[in-house]
């Protein structure tokens, strides 16, 4: 049973440049989100989805994109990256009223 | 709106001795509240929750957590630390009926001295 599972573990992108955070839950979850965590900040959900098919904006989505074509797929893009993307981001899985199931992030650096 | 305080962004204890990490949360309605541990360079773990039952939660490795609804409070206490408590600690909050939309404290930082 491998939980959430989040690619890749690293990334360095130029401003500008587009990029897909993969992530994937086996857990047969209907809610999944993304979040990002910045030190001194926490976590703050960028997009969430209730379902396949519905997803919704969060705290910080401008700048990323998502869409939920399966209950096991959440992918995030950044559509132009820019320095204040640069963080570590994590995908997270639950049940409703359920507590969420963390992968182990993306740290993603935007030179 | 929901928020969540946790005071102490960096907490230092003795090993051995009581570890006590404060949250307290705001909410229009009774929310579900959390706690959790984040080891370095890893995804965030479970540690317990509230849902409404028992105000006096016990969670993993032996930390526990009491509700106090008239504090608006969800204190985390262990009683002895140990070297391997030493992580990031995150309060969160979740309202129901929300798209189970979380909402985290800033950290707590804890250092356990030997």
């Amino acid at each position: 049973n491998a939980g959430v599972t989040q690619t890749p573990k690293f990334q360095v992108l130029k401003t500008g440049q587009s990029m897909t955070l993969q992530c994937a839950q086996d857990m047969n979850h209907e809610y999944m989100s993304w979040y990002r965590q910045d030190p001194g900040m926490g976590l703050r959900l960028i997009h969430y989805s209730v379902g396949a098919g519905i997803t919704d904006q969060g705290e910080v989505p401008n700048g990323y994109n998502v869409s939920r074509s399966t209950t096991e797929d959440f992918p995030l893009r950044l559509l132009s990256a820019a320095p204040s993307q640069t963080s570590v981001y994590f995908c997270a899985s639950s049940y409703s009223r359920g507590p969420l199931h963390f992968g182990n992030g993306t740290r993603l650096t935007v030179t | 709106a929901q928020s969540v305080t946790q005071l102490g962004s960096h907490v230092s204890v003795s090993e051995g001795a009581l570890v006590l990490l404060r949250c307290n949360y705001s909410s229009s309605v009774p929310p579900y509240l959390f706690w959790y541990v984040q080891y370095p360079n890893q995804g965030l773990q479970l540690l317990l929750k509230y849902t409404s039952a028992a105000t006096l939660v016990k969670g993993i490795n032996g930390f526990e957590a009491e509700f106090k609804k008239s504090e608006t409070s969800f204190h985390l206490t262990k009683p002895s630390a140990h070297m391997s408590d030493a992580a990031e600690y995150f309060c969160a909050v979740s309202v129901p009926n929300t798209g189970n939309q979380f909402y985290f404290g800033t950290g707590t930082s804890l250092t356990v001295i030997p």
